[in-house]
């Protein structure tokens, strides 16, 4: 079974650019999350999607970053302008649906860099 | 209080030993809890999930205490392939929002 996959794997931009990631979830998973894990810390949820619909976005800087899943199944994620706190490892994951035996799927994530 | 709270280590244990890490988390009406594994430069991945009390796979064993809201892991005999972040994962609400702690780093030396 494929997994999630994530492109790019890695990205260098400089602060007051754009940037954007894309996701691809396992196939038939209805929930998508968007995650974004600083070096040394737990992943932190930035957006959280049940098919093609938000169901959680209240830590998503709004001001500067944007996502969305059309059609309920791939997604992208873009930040405009990125800043240099914005450098972190950007996962995407995905479950089947929500439930109390709920497995989420990490793809390999996006490692953005900023300077 | 965080939601979700760890130890971040890191624990320094030889080969054979056993560890534990404790976690505790806020939302009383959570139901279910997880604890995935992080190799460095790597994506998390499920390595256990607790229900109700517990649960065990292996040298691995997770136990949950809902009275005083903490989770545990466990690791028997410990390998070197061992070493990794674990982090403690408690979904919370109807929507299954994943929430992490930071993670508990684990190293096993010879």
């Amino acid at each position: 079974e494929a997994g999630v996959a994530q492109s790019p794997r890695y990205k260098i931009i400089e602060k007051r650019q754009s940037v954007a990631f894309w996701c691809n979830p396992i196939s038939g998973h209805a929930t998508l999350y968007w995650y974004q894990q600083i070096l040394g810390q737990g992943p932190k949820l930035l957006i959280q999607f049940q098919n093609n619909g938000v169901v959680d976005d209240s830590q998503l800087p709004k001001d500067r970053f944007s996502a969305e899943r059309l059609k309920g199944v791939d997604s992208t994620l873009k930040i405009q302008p990125a800043k240099l706190e914005d450098s972190a490892v950007y996962l995407c994951a995905s479950s089947l649906v929500p439930g109390v035996n709920t497995e989420a799927f990490f793809g390999q994530g996006t490692r953005l860099t900023v300077v | 209080r965080k939601e979700v709270e760890q130890d971040p280590g890191p624990f320094n244990v030889p080969e054979g030993a056993t560890v534990a890490f404790n976690c505790t988390y806020s939302n009383s009406a959570s139901q279910s809890f997880f604890w995935y594994r992080q190799d460095c430069r790597k994506e998390p991945k499920l390595l256990m999930s607790v229900y109700s009390s517990g649960n065990e796979d292996g040298r691995f064993t997770a136990q949950l205490n809902r009275a005083s809201q903490y989770i545990s892991l466990l690791i028997r005999d410990s390998k070197l392939s061992d070493s990794a972040t674990y982090l403690c994962v408690v979904p919370r609400g109807w929507t299954d929002k994943l929430i992490f702690g930071t993670g508990t780093r684990l190293q096993v030396f010879p």
